[in-house]
């Protein structure tokens, strides 16, 4: 069974301060995607990560994929105040996408930055 | 535009109903699948699809029933057999070769 664990699960931050985020993921893979959500709404993609060394950014956000070590991470630079909200990632269970299309999700790291 | 609809937005059901959420999609996608989330444990799989007239258990599926009968639509009910079935429900499909997952905007479920 495929586990992907994010840490922190909470994070309060200041603004202007930078931040990482880590998602790991206890199979192979090499499908990873992020996700933001705002409260009581639907989830947005962020970044969708596909071979190993991946990296893509976003604005204040970069993510990141190392296969090897079964880590995603999710780097926030000189956060502000509108950054704020629940970040997930994902991890396609099978290597190379496979024939059984659905994801695994981590259980969220509720971002808040502070003024 | 191009899509992921779910309705209601709110539902409220009485103890021992059945109840259904409807997801229609306008997106062409084959995959589309039925997620529940609950403050805290993240997101976790009802059912999926893939074609069809053909859809598999997820993680949590006792309690639930869903269809696929038509391509652009994957309605989820949510049986009397569901003990706790206050949650946020979201409703999301992918093209068959890309799991990448777009979501509907989500139902909330309250049994009163």
């Amino acid at each position: 069974e495929l586990k992907v664990e994010q840490n922190p699960l909470f994070l309060s931050m200041q603004e202007g301060k930078n931040y990482t985020i880590y998602c790991n993921y206890s199979t192979t893979s090499d499908r990873l995607y992020w996700y933001r959500q705002d409260p009581g709404k639907s989830l947005e993609s962020l970044f969708v990560l596909l071979s190993n060394g991946a990296v893509k950014q976003e604005g204040r956000l970069m993510a990141s994929l190392d296969t090897k070590a079964r880590l995603s991470t999710l780097h926030i630079t000189a956060a502000v105040h509108d950054l704020s909200a629940t970040y997930f990632c994902a991890v396609d269970p099978l290597p190379g996408g496979g024939s059984n299309y659905k994801l695994t999700f981590g259980k969220g790291t509720l971002l808040t930055v502070n003024p | 535009d191009g899509g992921i609809t779910q309705s209601p937005k709110y539902l409220f059901r009485k103890e021992g109903q059945n109840v259904t959420l409807s997801c229609e999609q306008n997106l062409n996608h084959d995959a589309m699948y039925w997620y529940r989330q609950d403050p805290g444990q993240g997101l976790r799989l009802i059912y999926y699809s893939q074609i069809v007239n053909d859809f598999q258990k997820g993680d949590i599926a006792e309690g639930y029933s869903v269809s696929r009968e038509k391509k652009e639509s994957f309605p989820l009910t949510v049986t009397s057999a569901q003990k706790n079935p206050t949650a946020f429900y979201l409703c999301a499909s992918s093209i068959l070769s890309d799991t990448e997952a777009f979501f509907g905007q989500g139902t909330r479920l309250t049994v009163v």
